[in-house]
């Protein structure tokens, strides 16, 4: 079966405009998880969907922010960018990370470079 | 507060050494603990896990035994080859549904 898959996969922005980004979780997966990840940070957690409605969030500032669709598509948007919000953004789906024997399965991320 | 840390990186080891990546954990309760791996330019992948105390996972030679008097999930793989050169990721599903990552080790194998 398909993967997860995340679009797109690189682009550049400049300082103060906002982005989209989009992940299609792998079928019949309900859970989608986004983290950014920086050499200097390593992988954050953003937040996490379940069902449409966010279930968990990280530490980011309201710049960023989400949302699940009914099919289990979800987008995660950054507006004003700042230089460091430059990061790969991963997003990762499950069946229900409730359980703790579900996994993670991973995207291939979005390389956001902002300039 | 939940928490899993693992061992800095980066390490660099030659073709056919024993690998130790080391990886602890703070949570209450039992989680449920992961070794992912990340190649280059690519998203995370499931190494191994292991769901309760004394579970060994396994997975391409790597092993992970779950140690709950010393809330450990240390990864070793017995001879390394330069594939094996990645990223690699403990992680825990702790306090809940949520995951916890480590900082992740960087791994180089030379010829």
């Amino acid at each position: 079966k398909a993967g997860v898959t995340q679009t797109p996969r690189y682009l550049i922005k400049t300082r103060g405009q906002q982005v989209t980004l989009s992940c299609s979780p792998i079928s019949g997966h309900r859970s989608v998880s986004w983290y950014q990840q920086t050499p200097g940070q390593g992988l954050q957690f953003l937040f996490e969907y379940f069902s449409e409605t966010q279930r968990n969030k990280g530490n980011f500032p309201g710049r960023f922010s989400g949302r699940q669709f009914s099919n289990s598509r979800s987008e995660m948007n950054v507006s004003t960018l700042e230089l460091g919000d430059s990061a790969l953004y991963l997003c990762a789906s499950s069946f229900d990370s409730s359980s703790g024997a579900n996994v993670l399965t991973f995207g291939a991320g979005s390389r956001l470079t902002v300039l | 507060g939940n928490s899993v840390t693992q061992m800095e990186g980066p390490v660099t080891l030659s073709e056919e050494a024993f690998l130790t990546i080391n990886c602890t954990y703070t949570a209450t309760g039992y989680p449920s603990l992961f070794w992912y791996v990340q190649y280059p330019g690519e998203g995370l992948q499931l190494l191994l896990k292991a769901t309760k105390a004394d579970d060994k996972g396994s997975n391409k030679g790597f092993e992970a035994t779950y140690r709950k008097e010393t809330t450990s999930f240390h990864l070793e793989k017995g001879s390394v080859q330069v594939s094996d050169s990645a990223v690699y990721f403990c992680a825990g599903v702790l306090g809940g549904n949520q995951f916890y990552f480590g900082t992740g080790t960087s791994l180089t194998v030379i010829p």
